[in-house]
């Protein structure tokens, strides 16, 4: 079993409407928990990332991490097309750096106009 | 936010040939660097951790005379695949995490796509 579960899609949703992507994992040592957002051929791009438990809001994205659960996700609000990337969720330990992070295998997401 | 400049984008190479693959912080220093590569539909697999100044660690598996890396500056990562076979075509990806923030965030470069024939 991976270390990091993420819902694998395909996702596709009309213009405007909420996405919910979300991660589980087993390990409860991860402290930190990241969201990247993939555009194809191109590098993951840092979307949000949040430390403790509870929600994180950026703009129409929050971050949302409840350790209890080991359970995390990313909701998008009023989606656009140019959302429509792989999103990929990623956790670290404390004391690891972040380019040693556990990466998920990414939910891929189409916006559709 | 931070930039990684990753050169070329994509590459198409002969069966036997090396090619090097650059990683560039713009305006930060790292000293600590991050490749991966990437499957289609699959997430990142870390290659290798490249320290400047000092000797890359490489993961399990990843074999260290076919992936040269070098780390040279506080701003530039080189990984040259030698001898490259068409097994070795995938998209390559460097990060760099910026000073003073390593556990949290990564910047990622925009990736190599290896194509051996």
């Amino acid at each position: 079993q991976k270390e990091v579960e993420q819902d694998p899609g395909p996702l596709s949703v009309p213009e405007g409407a909420i996405v919910s992507l979300n991660c589980t994992y087993s390990n409860s040592a991860f402290q930190y928990f990241m969201w990247y957002r993939q555009y194809s051929r191109k590098g993951p791009e840092l979307l949000m990332y949040t430390y403790s438990s509870g929600n994180k809001e950026d703009g129409r994205f929050t971050a949302q991490v409840d350790k209890s659960s080991k359970y995390i996700s990313l909701f998008i609000r009023d989606s656009q097309p140019s959302d429509s990337a792989t999103y990929l969720c990623a956790m670290t330990l404390g004391n690891t750096n972040a380019g040693k992070s556990t990466f998920g295998d990414g939910t891929t997401l189409t916006v559709k106009p | 936010g931070a930039v990684v400049s990753q050169h070329p984008s994509w590459v198409i190479c002969k069966s036997g040939t090396s090619v090097k693959i650059e990683c560039r912080s713009l305006d930060f220093q790292a000293t600590t660097m991050f490749w991966y590569r990437q499957f289609p539909k699959q997430s990142l697999m870390l290659m290798a951790t490249s320290n400047e100044g000092s000797k890359a660690t490489y993961e399990q598996g990843v074999e260290k005379d076919k992936f040269l890396i070098n780390h040279a500056s506080l701003t530039l990562s080189t990984l040259t695949v030698t001898s490259a076979h068409p097994e070795d075509s995938s998209f390559y990806i460097c990060s760099a995490p910026p000073w003073g923030a390593p556990n949290e965030k990564l910047f990622f470069g925009s990736g190599t796509q290896l194509s051996v024939l």
